[in-house]
């Protein structure tokens, strides 16, 4: 199966500074890269998505690069507020059927 | 606008007694429908997936069955829990075709003792 990997597991990071996400990814035939968050008992919902035709993508605070070379790709969170403490999830999305997510990444942003 | 229910919120369940969880798609007509399972701090594992009525594809085995009697219903049941069944479920939904957004439903957590 399609393996989607996360780092770090965990980060803690300031209100005001930038928090960084990684989410690396074997095949090389996806078409859309999505990231969703999931706060605390609640569902995941989505966050931002990029498709590869451009290898950024910004909304607002929140930018998504994407490296195909590398099959890499980043979240980076500018201006982290402590509402923005959640869980972040990137998924393959290659497979129609069978959207694989990756392990996870536990932000948590101090006032 | 589409709506996504998941029931019940919430059960507690003893081992060896059967579960039914349920979803209800509306607004969206004919869509890809999935069952996730999440442990406490975990990853979300696919369950299973429908493409149409009828028509449900298993991606791991957990001893859990899955079925689609209407298009806007999904069902997930055993007949037998184990405790390894403990955890939250997620429903959703997507558009069919690859590279689109799930939507999830609000989910269901399932405590087995």
């Amino acid at each position: 199966q399609q393996q989607v990997r996360q780092s770090p597991q965990s980060l803690t990071v300031w209100e005001g500074e930038t928090a960084i996400l990684n989410c690396s990814y074997e095949d090389s035939t996806f078409d859309y890269f999505p990231w969703y968050w999931q706060f605390p008992r609640e569902s995941p919902a989505l966050l931002i998505a990029i498709r590869p035709v451009s290898n950024k993508k910004e909304d607002g605070r929140f930018t998504i690069f994407f490296n195909k070379r590398e099959k890499k790709l980043s979240l980076h969170i500018t201006d982290s507020q402590p509402g923005d403490s959640a869980t972040y999830f990137c998924a393959d999305t290659s497979n129609t059927n069978k959207v694989v997510f990756g392990t996870g990444t536990r932000l948590q942003v101090l006032p | 606008a589409q709506t996504i229910h998941q029931w019940p919120v919430a059960e507690i369940k003893a081992v060896g007694s059967p579960l039914s969880l349920g979803c209800t798609i509306k607004g969206k007509s004919s869509p890809n429908l999935y069952w996730y399972w999440q442990a406490t701090g975990g990853t979300l594992q696919q369950l299973f997936y429908s493409i149409t009525v009828g028509q449900v594809e298993s991606v791991v085995q957990l001893n859990l069955s899955a079925s689609r009697p209407k298009d806007d219903q999904f069902i997930l049941s055993t007949e037998k829990l184990l405790l390894s069944h403990s955890g939250f479920y997620l429903c959703a939904w997507s558009l069919t075709g690859a590279g689109n957004t799930l939507y999830f439903g609000e989910g269901s957590r399932l405590i087995v003792v």
